[in-house]
């Protein structure tokens, strides 16, 4: 089983160039989540989905743009990337069934220096 | 006001022994999820254990067990009889299912070196 995948594992792009990172999950999870991870603040929240076509903002959403046309993609777009935008990329999803304490499923990490 | 607190940046546990690793939340919703993963230094994201608002005992996954106590809003992960493979990163998270659209949140870590 595939489970959920992301693309590209490591990325270094120039500052003020658009990047797309994808996922991509086997599961048809509701629920889809990019969180961003650096030293000291631990995971922090960009973008979450609830269904296809449903997306919403978390703590960190600025200078990055979501879409979630297919259930099972939901692809992150950094506008015109900068240098503080140089993280490690994690893609997630959950079902949602809330009162069976499904956990949050991770694809590998999208490693992305921007330079 | 941050949903999850774990206030050890770092700790370190000679094998064998037990340890356990902090964690404070915050939500005040009736119905949460509390979760630990673990992220070893390949990058990882593991899953590791679970505990229900409503579970009224603690949670126990092997060498895991979860130190439950609700009126104080702690979710301690105690590891016992640890391992050199159990060197890490760990995260607490909460989900709150009904009031933040199932959003989890994550605490800023804590990462567990096992000396030998």
């Amino acid at each position: 089983d595939a489970g959920i995948t992301q693309s590209p594992r490591y990325k270094i792009t120039e500052t003020g160039r658009q990047v797309t990172l994808m996922c991509h999950q086997t599961w048809s999870h509701s629920y889809m989540f990019w969180y961003r991870q650096d030293l000291g603040h631990g995971l922090r929240l960009i973008y979450y989905s609830a269904a296809a076509d449903i997306t919403d903002k978390g703590e960190v959403p600025d200078g990055y743009v979501v879409s979630r046309s297919k259930t099972e993609n939901f692809p992150l777009t950094l506008e015109s990337a900068t240098r503080s935008q140089t993280s490690v990329y994690f893609c997630a999803s959950t079902d949602r069934d809330v009162d069976s304490g499904n956990t949050i499923y991770f694809g590998e990490g999208s490693w992305l220096t921007v330079v | 006001a941050q949903k999850i607190t774990q206030t050890q940046p770092g700790m370190f546990v000679q094998e064998k022994e037990a340890v356990t690793l902090d964690c404070t939340y915050d939500t005040s919703d009736q119905s949460y999820g509390l979760f630990w993963y673990k992220q070893p230094s390949s990058g990882e994201m593991i899953f590791l254990i679970y505990q229900g608002s409503y579970d009224e005992q603690n949670a126990t996954e092997g060498r895991y067990s979860l130190n439950f106590q609700k009126a104080r809003k702690s979710a301690n992960l105690v590891i016992s009889a640890s391992q050199l493979g159990d060197s890490a990163m760990y995260f607490c998270a909460m989900r709150e299912p009904y009031n933040t659209g199932n959003q989890f949140y994550f605490g800023t870590g804590t990462s567990l070196t096992v000396i030998p």
